[in-house]
C-alpha cells in the first residue's frame, strides 16, 4: 500500500503523559500536513512541512504540541503534559505540489484519559 | 475571517434517491475548492475544482463551482447504501510561506436509507 500511513491507529493515555505519533508520507510527496478532527467538525489545520523546512503553524499548536519532519519524509507530532481536551483524531496528509490534492491517512485517534 | 459552511448538516433520503450538497465559502486569495467523503476513516478524495461553471464527473458524483457566488454543489444520484458517509467541502488557505493548510467545512453526514 503506497498511501499515507500513521501509527498508532489508537492511543489511549493518562492526563499529564507525553504521546507521540508517527505519519508516513506518500514517498514522492514533499509537502506534510497535520489536522486534528473532533467529533462533529471539519478536520482544523494544525502545521505544515516542506521537505524538513515546518513553514507554517496553525494557533490551535500551543507550546505542548511540537512537529518534526527531520529527513524530509516520516514526520512525528508530540503532545507534552496531554490534557483532555488534546482527546481527537490527529490526521495527517500529504501531497505533491501547492496545487494538488492532499491525501490522508487513516489518523491516530488519542483518547486523554 | 476565513470561513466554510455547509449545508445541510445532516441528511437522511431513501436509496435511488438524489441529493445535493452545499458548500458556500468567504476566503480571501481563494484558489481552489476540494471535497472529500468521510466514512469511520479518513478523508477520500473527491474533486478539487478552480474553474467556474465547469462540471466534474465521477460516476454518479458530480461537481460545480461557482466563483461569482462563492458557491459549490455536489450532486449524487441514484444513492446507494454505500454512499452513506460525511461529505466535507475545504478550501486552501495560501500564506506568504507558501503552506495551504486546508480550511474545512463542519461536513454533511447523509444518511442513505435502504
Amino acid at each position: 500500500d503506497t498511501g499515507v500511513s500513521q501509527d498508532p491507529r489508537h492511543k489511549i493515555t493518562k492526563r499529564g503523559q507525553n504521546v507521540t505519533f508517527r505519519c508516513d508520507p506518500i514517498s514522492e510527496h514533499n509537502r506534510l500536513y497535520w489536522y486534528r478532527q473532533t467529533l462533529g467538525q471539519g478536520p482544523e489545520f494544525l502545521t505544515y512541512f516542506q521537505n524538513e523546512a515546518q513553514l507554517e503553524k496553525s494557533r490551535l499548536l500551543s507550546d505542548r504540541f511540537s512537529a518534526e519532519r527531520p529527513k524530509g519524509s516520516f514526520s512525528t507530532l508530540e503532545i507534552q503534559r496531554t490534557e483532555q481536551g488534546d482527546s481527537a483524531m490527529y490526521l495527517c496528509a500529504s501531497s505533491l505540489s501547492v496545487r494538488s490534492e492532499q491525501f490522508f491517512g487513516p489518523g491516530t485517534r488519542l483518547t486523554v484519559l | 475571517e476565513d470561513k466554510v459552511v455547509q449545508s445541510p448538516l445532516s441528511l437522511v433520503v431513501h436509496e435511488g434517491d438524489t441529493v445535493t450538497l452545499n458548500c458556500s465559502y468567504e476566503v480571501t486569495n481563494f484558489r481552489s475548492l476540494l471535497w472529500y467523503k468521510q466514512e469511520k476513516k479518513a478523508p477520500t478524495f473527491l474533486f478539487m475544482l478552480t474553474s467556474s461553471g465547469i462540471e466534474k464527473k465521477s460516476g454518479r458524483l458530480s461537481s460545480i463551482l461557482d466563483k461569482k457566488e462563492l458557491f459549490s454543489i455536489l450532486n449524487i444520484t441514484a444513492t446507494q447504501t454505500g454512499d452513506s458517509a460525511i461529505y466535507l467541502c475545504a478550501v486552501p488557505l495560501y500564506s506568504g510561506g507558501g503552506a495551504d493548510g486546508l480550511t474545512f467545512g463542519k461536513g454533511t453526514h447523509l444518511i442513505i436509507q435502504p
